[in-house]
């Protein structure tokens, strides 16, 4: 069965530390997709990022980097240098090919508060 | 381009009454998926949708929901006799197409409370 865990419940810092969110996922598909939504406090969810699972490779983007490790089945995200804009819950989901369309899983969310 | 609009975004029910609850898509996209979100949890998916056809419900409680997204208009996921238990935030998402690397785009959610 497929599942995500977010561990976290609620992680603060103070602006301009670096942060880290873990995610570790279950599947028994080989082929899946791992995602990271952010959801303000607004309510709405913002796409972040999608990996599918033969793609390793971490990725970064501005202050944004994530690293996916199949050994550990983990895809976590880290905030380069906070802002108080990063305050938010972040969601990690799963996606298996096998399903035959996007059929999210989501883990329970970490709430991020970055303090001035 | 206008994102993924849901309305009404806050919506209050007495047990027993039924909550409609509308999600039009972005332009262009013919694919809407419904997901609930209980206090404190993550989103849970519910119902899969393409013009005039559900793919798959199987997130659906069997009982007093039904979900449609019409050839015109917008998609409607309606809950009958509804009870405290409803009391959730419900988001649509919208994707282009049906494949696995289609970016779903999520409205702001409707937050029902049932008293």
């Amino acid at each position: 069965a497929q599942k995500v865990t977010q561990a976290q419940t609620e992680i603060s810092v103070v602006e301009k530390e670096d942060v880290t969110l873990d995610c570790v996922y279950e599947t028994r598909d080989t082929t899946y997709y791992l995602f990271w939504y952010k959801q303000p406090p607004s309510g709405e969810l913002v796409f972040l990022i999608r990996r599918n699972s033969f793609d390793e490779q971490n990725e970064i983007s501005g202050r944004y980097s994530w690293n996916f490790q199949k050994s550990t089945s983990s895809f976590n995200f880290t905030i380069t240098a906070s802002q108080v804009v990063d305050s938010a819950v972040y969601f990690c989901a799963l996606s298996e090919a096998g399903t035959g369309f996007q059929k999210l899983v989501f883990g329970t969310g970490t709430r991020l508060l970055v303090s001035p | 381009n206008a994102g993924v609009m849901q309305n009404p975004r806050h919506l209050v029910r007495r047990r027993g009454q039924e909550a409609r609850l509308r999600c039009s898509p972005m332009k262009g996209h013919s694919h809407v998926y419904w997901y609930r979100q209980l206090p404190e949890e993550g989103l849970k998916f519910m119902v899969y949708l393409q013009k005039e056809n559900i793919i798959d419900e199987s997130g659906m409680p069997k009982e007093r929901f039904s979900a449609e997204f019409p050839k015109e208009g917008p998609s409607i996921l309606r809950i009958q006799q509804v009870v405290r238990g409803d009391s959730a935030a419900y988001f649509c998402a919208s994707s282009q197409g049906s494949g696995l690397t289609d970016t779903q785009y999520f409205g702001p959610g409707t937050r029902l409370t049932v008293l």
